[in-house]
């Protein structure tokens, strides 16, 4: 079966600093694989998306990327955070559009920027 | 212009009652349809998927699609306190799923 894993659960950053967030899946090959961002009490945003290695999509302009290094890895990362960073933020896979087209998530990082 | 339009809520129904949550959404291309459930704090859980016009049944869940009117519906029979949550509705657009922003669903006991 497959899984997603996603970390850190939580963590605190002040504004400047770096980012980066790992995700990755197994089971499965070739998925689609996607960043959101949920803010408080509010929808998830599509940030990026992926259908291959280094094939990235950017959906909102912003001072974040994104990279897919191996076939099942996507990281999102930051070189400065800034205060509206903080969030959900939540990987997320597909299998490959026109077979199961139902999108699973990991179980997301509770970003706080100070 | 939001793309998949949610009433935000609280919808709240007592328990036993039918839950009905809504959804809209504007591209009329689109072709895949999907119903998340999330617990605060939580990532979202997928509980229905729906592709053709029509109801799907899946326990106490039903999913209802009407293309010509692009509107989406989840009804939950026998709400459970436990069903209390924010429910999603997603709607495919080209390679991407877009969100609504949820309706938060208060079962009362």
């Amino acid at each position: 079966s497959q899984t997603i894993h996603q970390w850190p659960a939580t963590l605190v950053q002040p504004v400047g600093s770096p980012l980066s967030l790992e995700c990755t899946v197994e089971g499965t090959s070739n998925p689609n694989l996607y960043w959101y961002r949920q803010a408080a009490g509010r929808g998830l945003q599509l940030l990026f998306y992926s259908v291959g290695i280094g094939q990235i999509s950017s959906e909102v302009p912003q001072n974040l990327s994104a990279s897919r290094p191996q076939d099942r890895q996507f990281i999102l990362s930051s070189k400065k955070l800034l205060l509206s960073d903080s969030g959900f933020y939540l990987c997320a896979w597909s299998p490959p559009w026109g077979t199961n087209e139902k999108l699973f998530f990991g179980s997301g990082t509770q970003l706080s920027v100070l | 212009q939001k793309e998949v339009e949610q009433n935000s809520g609280p919808l709240s129904v007592p328990e036993g009652a039918i839950a009905s949550l809504n959804c809209t959404y504007s591209d009329r291309g689109s072709q895949s349809f999907f119903w998340y459930r999330q617990y605060s704090g939580k990532s979202p859980e997928l509980i229905m998927s729906i592709y053709s016009n029509g109801d799907k049944e899946d326990g106490r869940f039903t999913a209802q699609l009407n293309k010509a009117s692009q509107y989406v519906s989840l009804l939950i029979r026998d709400s459970q306190p436990s069903d209390s949550a924010t429910y999603l509705c997603a709607v495919k657009s080209s390679y991407k799923l877009i969100f609504g922003s949820g309706t938060r669903l208060l079962v009362r006991p």
